[in-house]
This record gives C-alpha cells, sequence and structure tokens, in this order.
C-alpha cells in the first residue's frame, strides 16, 4: 500500500510569514492528493482538491503544487485564523491514505 | 448541493457491533466513492473503507476483519459495521463522498461513538 509521509509534524510562525508543508507518496498518485484544514473541535475543511484546484470559499493564501510523488501546500501570508491542523490523503485507489498531520501555530 | 446526513448508536460496551448509516441527499450516487473514516480524540485521521453504488468494496488492511460496508443504492444510503468493538474503536466517524474521476471530495458532519463499559 502507498504510505503519505507528511511534514513537519509541526511547525511555529510568525504573522505574515509563508509556510510550506509537504506530502510526499511512496509511489505516484498522480494529482489525486487533496488537503484539509482541522481546527480543534471541528470537521476536516477541504482546503485543495487535485493537488492544485482551491476548493470554493478557501482564501487564495492557499494553494497547493506537485504531482506524482511530492506535494506541498502553501500558505502565502500566514493569519491568525490558520491556526489547525493539516492533513494531506491521497484518493487515486484505495487504500485512501491520510498523511500523519501537520500542526501550525503562530510565534 | 450534496447533504450527507450520518446517523447511528453513540454509546456502545466491548464487544458490541457498531452500525452507522449516511444518507446522501442532493447530487449523484453513481460516479463516486462512498467511504468511512474515523478520527480517534486527539488523533489523526484513519480511513476505514469505500463502496460503490454497485456494491464493490474496499477495506483498510487493519480493519477489514471486522468491517462490513453496504449499500442501498436506490435509497442512496451506505452503512457502516464495525464487529467487536472495543475503547479503541471510539472515534468520532465520518461518512464522505469522493470522486472516481473528477469532482472533490465531500464529507458529512461525523459521528461521535463511544465504547465504554
Amino acid at each position: 500500500d502507498i504510505q503519505m509521509t507528511q511534514s513537519p509534524s509541526s511547525l511555529s510562525a510568525s504573522v505574515g510569514e509563508r509556510v510550506t508543508i509537504t506530502c510526499r507518496a511512496s509511489q505516484g498518485i498522480s494529482s489525486f492528493l487533496a488537503w484539509y484544514q482541522q481546527k480543534a473541535g471541528r470537521v476536516p475543511k477541504l482546503l485543495i482538491y487535485a493537488a492544485s484546484t482551491l476548493q470554493s470559499g478557501v482564501p487564495s493564501r492557499f494553494s497547493g503544487s506537485g504531482s506524482g510523488t511530492d506535494f506541498t501546500l502553501t500558505i502565502s501570508s500566514l493569519q491568525p485564523e490558520d491556526v489547525a491542523t493539516y492533513y494531506c490523503q491521497k484518493y487515486n485507489s484505495a487504500p485512501l491514505t491520510f498523511g500523519g498531520g501537520t500542526k501550525v501555530e503562530i510565534k | 448541493q450534496v447533504q450527507l446526513q450520518q446517523w447511528g448508536a453513540g454509546l456502545l460496551k466491548p464487544s458490541e457491533t457498531l452500525s452507522l448509516t449516511c444518507a446522501v441527499y442532493g447530487g449523484s450516487f453513481s460516479g463516486y466513492y462512498w467511504s468511512w473514516i474515523r478520527q480517534p480524540p486527539g488523533k489523526g485521521l484513519e480511513w476505514i473503507g469505500e463502496i460503490n453504488h454497485s456494491g464493490t468494496t474496499n477495506y483498510s488492511p487493519s480493519l477489514k476483519s471486522r468491517v462490513t460496508i453496504s449499500v442501498d443504492t436506490p435509497k442512496k444510503q451506505f452503512f457502516l459495521i464495525l464487529s467487536s468493538v472495543s475503547a479503541a474503536d471510539t472515534a468520532v466517524y465520518y461518512c464522505a463522498r469522493y470522486p472516481i474521476l473528477t469532482g472533490y471530495p465531500f464529507w458529512g458532519q461525523g459521528t461521535l461513538v463511544t465504547v465504554s463499559s
């Protein structure tokens, strides 16, 4: 089965700083990669699908890139409301594995 | 506009069987795989398994021996059965839709299931 390795597991950055989270698949998954944001006690919210398509209503400071095995989620200017845990997930074929999550905090 | 409404027992005793239903309102039922996902308190997300409109299933290897996912396509509902539950199965359980070719994932609101004696 394909493993999804997400890094870092946590990060602390200043407001306005650019933040990058990476997700690596152990085998190619084309562009079947989604990114989710989960705030404490809330349902995960879809940010990006098809590796780079911004879900409707998501602020444009979020962007996704990559295909095959290496993917990136970028927050161009970190805002206080972006404090959350972020997950990647492959959905090209079963099992639909998640990355381990990245906890983002404000410095 | 698709909506996923899920329900089921929220409190179980060890060794009992977890049973959840997810109803799909709006949108097509074919062209997607319908998944169950769970998240234990304070932990990450775990995919449980999926089914399509014709009943083809795939399961997580770690849960395969205890999981059954089924579908009632005319009613646009799918179901999760997890047998012989233990405290380790305490989690928020989500139903979700995944596109087979194009489209975006979509999740339900989740159901907390607690296993406690």
